[in-house]
């Protein structure tokens, strides 16, 4: 079965400053896409980023941008210059090869400092 | 082009009675996804339907836990007798297509309150 694991329960980033969010996955389907969702205070999930197994560069989206390292198996998100609306959990997910649902991270939940 | 749109935004009942969360894909999108999310948790799959038909319910409790998308209408998750459990935040996610590398699309969710 596939796995998403993110260690971070919890994380500060100084507001403009950047920030890193881990996540690690587990599959033996050589085809997945990884996705990245906010999920701010108000509740609603938020689709931010996207990464497929197959891409050659490491997506980016405005702020966002993907590190992808296919061989450990990880996708962290970078949010740079982060304000303090970034606020919020954000959750690594995992589109399955059956069924084709997401998986999901527990979470981490980002606070920015002013 | 709407999103997902699911009512009510917030549900009250009182143990023993029945809930029913209503979900409207995006316009165009045929693959809907039901998860549960509790307090301070991640999303836990439930249950994932096309029209008329369920696919895989893997994740939907055996009891008291049901699910349609029928022809017309939108798709519907109902909790028969409710206990204090069942409160969390249940949210409906749409796709255009089973191709692993779209995104699934959530409404705002219903956060179901037992009482």
């Amino acid at each position: 079965a596939q796995k998403i694991t993110q260690t971070q329960p919890g994380m500060f980033v100084q507001e403009k400053e950047a920030v890193t969010l881990d996540c690690t996955y587990d599959t033996s389907d050589p085809s997945y896409g990884l996705f990245w969702y906010k999920q701010p205070s108000s509740g609603e999930m938020i689709f931010l980023i996207y990464q497929g197994s197959y891409d050659q560069q490491n997506a980016t989206e405005g702020r966002y941008s993907l590190n992808f390292q296919k061989a450990r198996k990880s996708a962290n998100l970078v949010i740079s210059a982060s304000q303090l609306g970034d606020s919020a959990m954000y959750f690594c997910a995992m589109r399955e090869k059956y069924g084709n649902k997401l998986v999901f991270g527990a979470g981490t939940i980002l606070r920015v400092k002013s | 082009n709407a999103g997902v749109m699911q009512n009510p935004r917030h549900l009250v009942r009182r143990r023993g009675q029945e809930a029913r969360l209503r979900c409207s894909p995006m316009k165009g999108h045929s693959h809907v996804y039901w998860y549960r999310q509790l307090p301070e948790e991640g999303l836990k799959f439930m249950v994932y339907l096309q029209k008329e038909n369920i696919i895989d319910e893997s994740g939907m409790p055996k009891e008291r836990f049901s699910a349609e998308f029928p022809k017309e209408g939108p798709s519907i998750l109902r909790i028969q007798q409710v206990v204090r459990g069942d409160s969390a935040a249940y949210f409906c996610a749409s796709s255009p297509s089973l191709d692993r590398n779209s995104p699934l699309h959530f409404g705002n969710g219903t956060r179901l309150t037992v009482t």
